[in-house]
């Protein structure tokens, strides 16, 4: 299984508040994403990385940023976290942008948001 | 813009063969990729294509048609653990080669 590790697993949080969530690989890979998934929909992409300190916007970006100061570390912010962002939240890496691009998943973060 | 169906939901019998369907709609298509989930799980690769026709991977098998913008996976002698959501997903060059992904489809298998 590829290295990666999200943190928190699981947080609950009121309306407001800032919500830091990190993902560390392992892997070396170059690419990092940021995804949130939610009933009814697939998997959102909202930001993504493809070297350290190279950041780009997904489709679903407004709310959150992102940091990659480290190759194996990407954290994701929610300055003023809304109940709309209550989600499944999913780290993905890959080595590559072409060719398959398989992407390699953390086990996910669970994210309430009252 | 970009655009992804596949049937919400779909119940096969165990050890019977079974198809999910997945039509795209993007620009600059790049690729059709499948991936599947478990409940309470994290996503992971089935398989990936890029050009007209079967890939095949032991009991699953992945097909595309680039000229109808339409691709299935299918899986063969069902059991109990193919249980999950299945999602397509396409990398086109309207999203920047980032992956696209259909709602996915719940596979119930009934023994």
């Amino acid at each position: 299984d590829a290295g990666i590790t999200q943190s928190p697993r699981h947080k609950v949080t009121e309306t407001g508040t800032p919500v830091t969530l990190r993902c560390h690989q392992t892997e070396n890979h170059r690419y990092m994403y940021w995804y949130r998934q939610d009933p009814g929909h697939g998997l959102r992409l909202i930001h993504y990385s493809y070297g350290v300190k190279d950041t780009d916007k997904g489709e679903v970006s407004d709310g959150y940023s992102v940091s990659r100061s480290k190759t194996e570390d990407f954290l994701l912010t929610l300055e003023s976290a809304t109940s709309s962002q209550t989600s499944v939240y999913f780290c993905a890496i890959s080595s590559q942008l072409g060719g398959t691009g398989e992407l390699f998943f953390g086990e996910g973060s669970r994210l309430t948001v009252l | 813009g970009q655009s992804l169906e596949q049937p919400s939901e779909v119940t096969a019998v165990e050890g019977a063969i079974v198809q999910i369907n997945c039509t795209y709609q993007t620009s600059g298509f790049y690729g059709l990729s499948w991936y599947q989930q478990h409940d309470g799980g994290a996503p992971t690769f089935l398989s990936y294509n890029a050009l007209d026709g079967l890939e095949e991977t032991g009991r699953f098998s992945s097909f595309l048609s680039r000229s109808d913008s339409y691709g299935y996976l299918l899986l063969q002698e069902l059991q109990m653990k193919d249980s999950a959501s299945y999602f397509c997903a396409v990398r086109a060059m309207d999203s920047n080669y980032q992956l696209i992904w259909g709602a996915g489809t719940k596979l119930i298998i009934k023994p």
